[in-house]
């Protein structure tokens, strides 16, 4: 299996902060990499796909990097709202593997 | 609008069976693969299984394989996880949520199902 490593696991900003969260993969994935935002006791939804494309409805203060085993997720300017969970997610072979979550907290 | 929303969790006592359902609405159901992941208590997402369109390819994390059986019924847009010999770890909200474009995440998420397996 993939094994997805996100870091760091607890990160603690303020508002208006730029903000990146780092994932690498232990092997090649391409660009195959989601990543998702999660609010306690929400659904994750869904960010970022193919590492860089932004899903429909994203605010553009989101945005993806990477590729093969390297991968960031960076928030330009941190608002009240995005203070949450985030998660990697490989698709680039079956299982799907997620990373362990990284925690966005307010300073 | 777009919906997915899981049913059938509940307590079980360890060894024992559950069927989860997700019933979708606001697009084409038999057009898209279908995914189970779950979420233990305090913990992160792990991907469970998926289902192709047809149901008839399903792939299974290891952890659940030969125990957990999905499955779909496209005339009631709606997709089932059959779950025997639950032991406690499995204990976990259990999400289904649509494919992204053939393979490439999930877009649509259900409001998740608690499974609790104790004695």
């Amino acid at each position: 299996d993939i094994q997805m490593t996100q870091s760091p696991s607890t990160l603690s900003a303020s508002v208006g902060d730029r903000v990146t969260i780092t994932c690498r993969a232990s092997q090649s994935i391409s660009t195959w990499l989601a990543w998702y935002q999660q609010k306690p006791g929400k659904a994750p939804n869904l960010l970022i796909y193919e590492a860089s494309s932004l899903e429909s409805g994203v605010p553009s203060r989101f945005s993806g990097s990477g590729s093969v085993t390297e991968f960031t997720l960076t928030i330009s300017s941190l608002q009240p709202d995005d203070f949450a969970t985030y998660y990697c997610q490989q698709y680039n072979s079956y299982p799907w593997t997620f990373g362990q979550g990284t925690k966005v907290e307010i300073k | 609008e777009v919906q997915l929303v899981e049913s059938g969790g509940g307590l079980v006592q360890p060894g024992g069976s559950l069927r989860l359902s997700c019933a979708a609405s606001g697009f084409t159901f038999s057009s898209y693969w279908m995914h189970w992941v779950r979420q233990a208590p305090g913990k992160g997402l792990v991907w469970v299984s998926r289902i192709n369109t047809d149901g008839r390819t399903t792939t299974y994390a290891d952890s659940v394989k030969d125990r957990f059986t999905i499955s779909r019924d496209n005339a009631k847009n709606t997709v089932y996880l059959q779950m025997n010999s639950l032991r406690a770890e499995d204990t976990a909200v259990f999400y289904c949520a649509r494919d992204h474009l053939n393979g490439q995440g999930m877009d649509v998420w259900g409001q998740g199902t608690t499974v609790t397996v104790s004695s």
